[in-house]
């Protein structure tokens, strides 16, 4: 079965501090990878995507992640964060094989950046 | 060009009164997915169309939910009889036809008392 695993439910940073978000997933080939990002009271907007080719792939507002599929992880990273970076931030799996496209997300990490 | 718009934004009901949230997609995108998001979890694939056709409703909690798209454009999900278990935001999301990614509307937070 496909699941998507975020250990960390809260996470809390200085401003100006390097930060990285872990996620872990199960699949039993490589998925296309997401990560979204959620403020208080709107939708999920997108930050990146992977799919395949260079594992580490560029996203919105600096952030980047880094696909491995020998630890089956595609953990988020930014080199220097800014408060207004503060909202839940969401791993999710796409089984490329299956027409639907239908997104698998794990359970969140709360991000705050202290000012 | 718009994003996905959903109303209303929030709703608040007794335990057995029916709600219904209404989700307005990005203009030509054939597929529309309704998730639902409890609190402090994420969200979790209810039902999907592509054009007017429901592809997948397995995951429809019960048949108290059910949702349409009936021109394949906008698309309603209505709870009959809700429960406090339902309390949870409902999502709307889009995809054009080859593409890969899903655009969210900003969600309906239900409240049931």
């Amino acid at each position: 079965a496909q699941s998507v695993t975020q250990p960390d439910a809260r996470v809390t940073v200085s401003e100006g501090a390097s930060l990285q978000l872990r996620c872990k997933y199960s699949y039993s080939a490589t998925p296309y990878l997401f990560w979204y990002v959620q403020y208080p009271r709107q939708g999920l907007q997108l930050l990146l995507k992977y799919y395949s080719g260079d594992p580490v792939v560029q996203g919105v507002n600096s952030f980047e992640a880094e696909f491995s599929k020998s630890n089956s992880s595609f953990h988020l990273q930014k080199a220097s964060v800014h408060w207004s970076d503060s909202a839940v931030y969401f791993c999710a799996l796409s089984p490329p094989c299956v027409c639907s496209w239908q997104l698998i997300f794990g359970s969140g990490t709360q991000l705050t950046v202290m000012p | 060009e718009a994003g996905v718009t959903q109303s209303p934004r929030y709703a608040v009901l007794q335990e057995g009164q029916a709600v219904s949230f209404w989700c307005d997609p990005i203009s030509g995108h054939d597929t529309l997915y309704w998730y639902q998001q409890p609190r402090d979890q994420g969200p979790q694939l209810l039902v999907y169309f592509r054009d007017e056709a429901v592809i997948d409703n397995s995951q429809l909690p019960s048949d108290r939910f059910s949702a349409v798209r009936p021109k394949g454009t906008n698309s309603t999900l209505k709870i009959q009889s809700a429960k406090q278990g339902d309390t949870a935001t409902y999502l709307c999301a889009s995809r054009g036809t080859g593409a890969y990614e899903q655009y969210f509307g900003p969600g309906t937070r239900l409240t049931v008392l």
